[in-house]
């Protein structure tokens, strides 16, 4: 069974930009999460998807969006990208929901915002 | 929102056992214990889950007191591979109503020949 998948792999981008960002979840699995990770705030977790509706969302401003298709991929959105902004973004797919089931995880988004 | 407290790094030498443990004093009624491994340039992995008592699987044995207030993620015999940075997730099993999950600040182990 094909693991998550997560595109681009990498991606620079420039600051006031917006970016989005691919995730393809295991098959069979409806449950998407997105997670930030920097070297100083660790994994955070952005927002979780089931059946194309945000079912979880951690603190982050609204420049951070998501949606989730009939499909369970997921696309990730943020806007007027900021430095802060860079880190490697995680997709992790989950059968039903992230709390109740194993998360598995993609390889991650390297975004750079220069 | 549980917070969860680590270790920042660990040495181990190869063969040895190794014992990692994860603070988390708020811990809900409803919160799991989760562990994860990541390797450099991917995504964590899955290593064990426990809610109280004793676990064991085939790679990782995992400690709860019985008031939950904190997890110890036992490695046995670590080799080379096991070098890593290990997460401890507290999240709540139920998949009903609204919840974060809160991932740890990691652990680096460095296992030395």
């Amino acid at each position: 069974k094909a693991g998550v998948t997560q595109t681009p792999r990498y991606l620079i981008k420039t600051r006031g930009q917006q970016v989005t960002l691919s995730c393809s979840p295991i098959s069979g699995h409806r449950s998407v999460s997105w997670y930030q990770q920097t070297p100083g705030q660790g994994l955070q977790f952005l927002f979780e998807y089931f059946s194309e509706t945000q079912r979880n969302k951690g603190n982050f401003p609204g420049r951070f969006s998501g949606r989730q298709f009939s499909n369970s991929r997921s696309e990730m959105n943020v806007s007027t990208l900021e430095l802060g902004d860079s880190a490697l973004y995680l997709c992790a797919s989950s059968l039903i929901s992230a709390g109740t089931d194993t998360q598995y995880f993609g390889p991650g988004t390297r975004l750079t915002v220069l | 929102l549980a917070k969860t407290t680590q270790p920042i790094s660990m040495d181990s030498y190869e063969g040895q056992e190794v014992n990692i443990t994860c603070s988390h004093n708020n811990i809900a009624t409803n919160d799991y214990i989760t562990w994860y491994q990541q390797f450099p340039s991917q995504g964590p992995r899955f290593i064990i889950q426990g809610y109280k008592t004793k676990v064991t699987n085939e790679v990782a044995s995992l400690f709860i007191p019985a008031d939950r207030k904190s997890s110890t993620l036992s490695l046995p015999r670590v080799s080379l591979s096991d070098t890593a940075v290990y997460y401890c997730l507290v999240g709540p099993y139920s998949g009903a109503g609204s919840y974060q999950l809160t991932f740890g600040k990691g652990t680096k182990l460095s296992v030395i020949p």
